[in-house]
Order: structure tokens, then C-alpha cells, then sequence
């Protein structure tokens, strides 16, 4: 099984700070084939689903602020946040679909300072 | 509007089971594949199961497999996800997702649609 970690576990940012949440895989998630990573971050707020934030590592869902971007290829991946909002305060999680089992990183929550 | 809606979760003893239900509208349900993710309380994402558009491709985590069962009618825009033998540790909010289709028809594999989540406890 790819094993996703999250760094860090949760995170403090001012209002108008950037965030940034790092995710790694224990191998590539890059298909060959189309030279797509299968990497996806979600959102979740309190009492709420998840929200497709990123998929494909880097490209925005529709209607997600431009505030949002994904990085990154192969095994390591960033989700930043470059001016939060505090509508931004959630966990926020890295999935990968390269393989089955698919395998979630263990969350990051981010908070205001 | 396109949505997924839960149903079926409740009280259920040890070694009982359950019948969960996810109902779609808004889409074309016959062209998506669908995955099932639970949260137990207070925890992060675990992935469970996935099933084709056809219903005739499935997968299992390890830890449902052998207990769980996933079935889809297209003509009812429903999946089901049978439950037998829970255990405590089944505990949890059980969502379904559909698998996101880019432009051209290309699978994305993320999950861009979820349900609100059918709560799931197991107890004695």
C-alpha cells in the first residue's frame, strides 16, 4: 500500500498569511502513460464532506479560489494557501489514486493565529 | 442540482448488519464510478471501496474485504455498500463520492462530488 504522509499535523496562520501543507508518498503516484500524478487535496471543514480542492496535483477543481494551489510530482506534494481566509480554516487532506487501496495523508489542520 | 444522499446508517450490535444506500440526481449516474470513504469519530479519511460505471469492476480495503459488498442499479441511480459481521471499529460516517470525468471523458480518479454521510455506530 502507498503510504501518504502530511506534514505538518496543524498549523497557525494570520489572516493574509500564506499556509503551506506538504504531502509525500512512500512511492511515485506519476502514471506514466499520460505524465499525470494521481494526487488530490481536499478540504474538510467542521461537520462538512470534504471538498475537491486539487486534483492531478496542481490543477484547481471548479470554482476554487486562485488562493489554492497544488505542486509537486512523483512522491512529494504541496497544497498552499497563499493568502488565507477565514473561510479557510479546515483539515486538509492529500489522496492519492494511483493504486488501490487508495490511501488519504493523515490531515493537516489549519487554524488562525 | 448534482448530489449524492446517504442513507441507511443506525445503531447496530456487534457481528450485526447494515444496508447502506447512496442515491444520485443530477447527473448521469450510468457513466460515473463511485467510492466509498469513511471518518471515524474525531479521525482523518479512510478509503473503503470502489465500484465501476458498469458495476463490473470492484475494490476493497483490506479492512471491509470479505465483509462488505458494494452493488450499484443504474435504473435506480443507486450503489449500495452491504455491511455484514460489523465491529466497533466500523464506527464511523460513511460517505459516497463520484469519480470525477474531465473534459474528454478522462477519468480524473479525485472525488468531486461527496454525500453529507450516513452515520454508522457499532454497539452493544
Amino acid at each position: 500500500d502507498i503510504v501518504m504522509t502530511q506534514s505538518p499535523n496543524s498549523l497557525a496562520v494570520s489572516l493574509g498569511e500564506r499556509a503551506t501543507i506538504n504531502c509525500r508518498s512512500s512511492q511515485s503516484v506519476l502514471f506514466d502513460s499520460n505524465n499525470k500524478n494521481y494526487l488530490a487535496w481536499y478540504q474538510q471543514r467542521p461537520g462538512q464532506p470534504p471538498k475537491l480542492l486539487i486534483y492531478w496535483a496542481s490543477t484547481r477543481a471548479s470554482g476554487v479560489p486562485d488562493r489554492f494551489s497544488g505542486s509537486g510530482s512523483g512522491t512529494d506534494f504541496t497544497l498552499t494557501i497563499s493568502s488565507l481566509q477565514a473561510e479557510d480554516v479546515a483539515v486538509y487532506y492529500c489522496q492519492q489514486q494511483y493504486s488501490t487501496p487508495e490511501t488519504f495523508g493523515g490531515g493537516t489542520k489549519v487554524e488562525l493565529e | 442540482e448534482v448530489q449524492l444522499v446517504e442513507s441507511g446508517g443506525g445503531l447496530v450490535q456487534p457481528g450485526g448488519s447494515l444496508r447502506l444506500s447512496c442515491a444520485a440526481s443530477g447527473f448521469t449516474f450510468s457513466h460515473y464510478e463511485i467510492k466509498w470513504v469513511r471518518q471515524a469519530p474525531g479521525k482523518g479519511l479512510e478509503w473503503l471501496s470502489y465500484i465501476s460505471s458498469s458495476g463490473s469492476s470492484i475494490y476493497f480495503a483490506d479492512s471491509v474485504k470479505g465483509r462488505f459488498t458494494i452493488s450499484r442499479d443504474n435504473a435506480k441511480n443507486s450503489v449500495f455498500l452491504q455491511m455484514n459481521n460489523l465491529r466497533a471499529e466500523d464506527t464511523a460516517v460513511y460517505y459516497c463520492a463520484r469519480v470525477m470525468i474531465a473534459s474528454g471523458e478522462v477519468i480524473v480518479g479525485a472525488l468531486d462530488v461527496w454525500g453529507q454521510g450516513a452515520m454508522v455506530t457499532v454497539s452493544s
